[in-house]
């Protein structure tokens, strides 16, 4: 299973945009990169995926690095809503299955 | 509309019981999926059917037997229940079984065995 690097926790103000940064090393050409947000006490979320290049929707926003070694997952204006737990997710081809990390804990503060 | 539905939402019971957790999508999803999490949080995946058929089996005890009576539906049942099987399960579904494919979780049953 392909692995990914995120740190443990992060903090961030309301309002204020929110960088989550994913290092993926060891991704091959054809893996694609998922994020999923679990909420506390809840059911993980789709928030975004990309493969090569940057890629926007309502949540938020993917940035993909050339070489698409690391990636960051960016909020534009936290809300107290997005305090969770954020997934960074590689999906190999050929396979379905999500594996998830530990992920980061992202605590908003008003 | 809840688009994945799970039931029961706490289930407590005792060792050795037998208990069956059940998982429902009006989303048309070919695909559904049962993950547990663990008190330490982790989140993986335990089975996956494609039109009723089971693909994926990650090395679960044969005490976990997920049942699939239609598309929309993927029940777990759990014989001979453990300490160790207190956890969340979270079923999920998708439309189709392809890497760029989002996945709609489930509320999540939370099992506690005493």
């Amino acid at each position: 299973d392909a692995k990914t690097t995120q740190p443990n926790s992060m903090e961030s103000n309301e309002e204020e945009p929110v960088h989550l940064p994913c290092n993926h090393s060891t991704i091959s050409g054809t893996d694609y990169i998922h994020w999923y947000r679990q909420l506390p006490s809840q059911g993980p979320e789709y928030v975004i995926h990309g493969l090569t290049s940057n890629v926007n929707n309502r949540m938020a926003s993917l940035a993909i690095a050339e070489d698409r070694k690391s990636s960051t997952l960016i909020l534009h204006r936290a809300t107290l809503r997005d305090a969770a737990v954020y997934y960074c997710i590689l999906r190999e081809g050929g396979s379905e299955k999500l594996v998830f990390g530990k992920g980061t804990k992202l605590t908003v503060n008003p | 509309d809840t688009a994945v539905s799970q039931t029961p939402k706490y289930l407590v019971t005792q060792m050795g019981n037998d208990k069956s957790i059940k998982c429902e999508q009006n989303l048309g999803h070919d695909t559904m999926y049962w993950y547990k999490q663990d008190s330490k949080k982790f989140l993986k995946i335990m089975f996956s059917y494609n039109n009723k058929e089971l693909i994926i089996n990650e090395t679960v005890p044969n005490r976990f037997s997920p049942k699939s009576p239609d598309k929309a539906h993927l029940n777990l049942h759990i014989n001979s229940l453990e300490l160790g099987d207190s956890a969340v399960y979270f079923c999920a579904s998708s439309l189709l079984r392809i890497q760029q494919e989002t996945q709609y979780f489930g509320p999540g049953t939370r099992l506690l065995v005493l």
